[in-house]
C-alpha cells in the first residue's frame, strides 16, 4: 500500500462544478503539498500546509493532522482547471507523492 | 527569472547509450532534486544535493550519477541506457530541506529502445 494515496484516480467534471480531491496518508509529516501538473508536464506548486486551511482564488486545500487527511476543492470550475493534482507530502526528510488525480473540466 | 530550466525536453535513447540530463537553476537554492515519474506512480526520488559539492541518493538511485560542482547546476547521468529507465524525468530545487516549496523544471521524456 502506498503511504500516500489520492482519490479518486481520475474524475470529470462539468465547467462550475465543486470539485474535491481527496489524499490520505499513513506516515508522520511536518506538511503537506498540494501541486498541480498541466498537459505537457510542468509541476507547479499550489499550497504547502502543515494545519488547518488555506485558500487560493478558487482553490482551498484542509488539513487534518489526527485524521491523516487532507482535501483540495476547487470550486466554480473551469476547463483550464484540467490537470493532475498531486498531493504530496515531507516525511523523515523525504517527500512522498500521490499517484495523483486525473481531473478533466468539460465546458 | 527563469526558475528551473531543464533540457532536453524529449530524447530517444537506444539501450547501452548514455546521456546527460541538464537541471539549471537562478534562485539560489541550496537543494536540489531529480525525480522520475513513471505512468500511474507517483514522483521518485532519484538523487538529491543539499549544496555544491554534496549528493545523496534518493530511493531509485540504480543506472544514474550526478554532480553538484555549482549551487546553480545539477546534471544527471544516465550510463548505459536500459528500457526500464523510460521516464519523465523532472529536476526540482527548494530553499529548505525540510518542508520547504518545490520549484519544477518542466520535464524531460526519455525512450529507451
Amino acid at each position: 500500500k502506498n503511504e500516500v494515496e489520492q482519490s479518486p484516480q481520475n474524475l470529470t467534471a462539468q465547467e462550475g462544478e465543486f470539485i474535491t480531491i481527496n489524499c490520505s496518508y499513513s506516515v508522520g509529516i511536518s506538511a503537506l503539498h498540494w501541486l498541480q501538473q498541466h498537459p505537457g508536464g510542468g509541476i507547479v506548486s499550489l499550497f504547502m500546509l502543515s494545519s488547518g486551511k488555506k485558500k487560493h482564488g478558487r482553490l482551498i486545500a484542509t488539513i487534518n493532522i489526527q485524521e491523516k487527511h487532507s482535501s483540495l476543492h476547487i470550486t466554480a470550475s473551469h476547463p483550464r482547471d484540467s490537470a493532475v493534482y498531486i498531493c504530496a507530502v515531507w516525511s523523515n526528510n523525504d517527500m512522498r507523492f500521490g499517484a495523483g488525480t486525473r481531473l478533466t473540466v468539460k465546458p | 527569472n527563469a526558475g528551473v530550466t531543464q533540457t532536453p525536453k524529449f530524447r530517444i535513447l537506444k539501450i547501452g547509450q548514455s546521456m546527460t540530463l541538464q537541471c539549471t537553476q537562478d534562485m539560489n537554492h541550496n537543494y536540489m532534486y531529480w525525480y522520475r515519474q513513471d505512468p500511474g506512480m507517483g514522483l521518485k526520488l532519484i538523487y538529491y544535493s543539499v549544496g555544491a559539492g554534496i549528493t545523496d541518493k534518493g530511493e531509485v538511485p540504480n543506472g544514474y550519477n550526478v554532480s553538484r560542482s555549482t549551487t546553480e547546476d545539477f546534471p544527471l547521468r544516465l550510463e548505459l541506457a536500459a528500457p526500464s529507465q523510460t521516464s519523465v524525468y523532472f529536476c526540482a530545487s527548494s530553499y529548505r530541506r525540510v518542508a520547504g516549496e518545490l520549484f519544477f523544471g518542466e520535464g524531460s521524456r526519455l525512450t529507451v529502445l
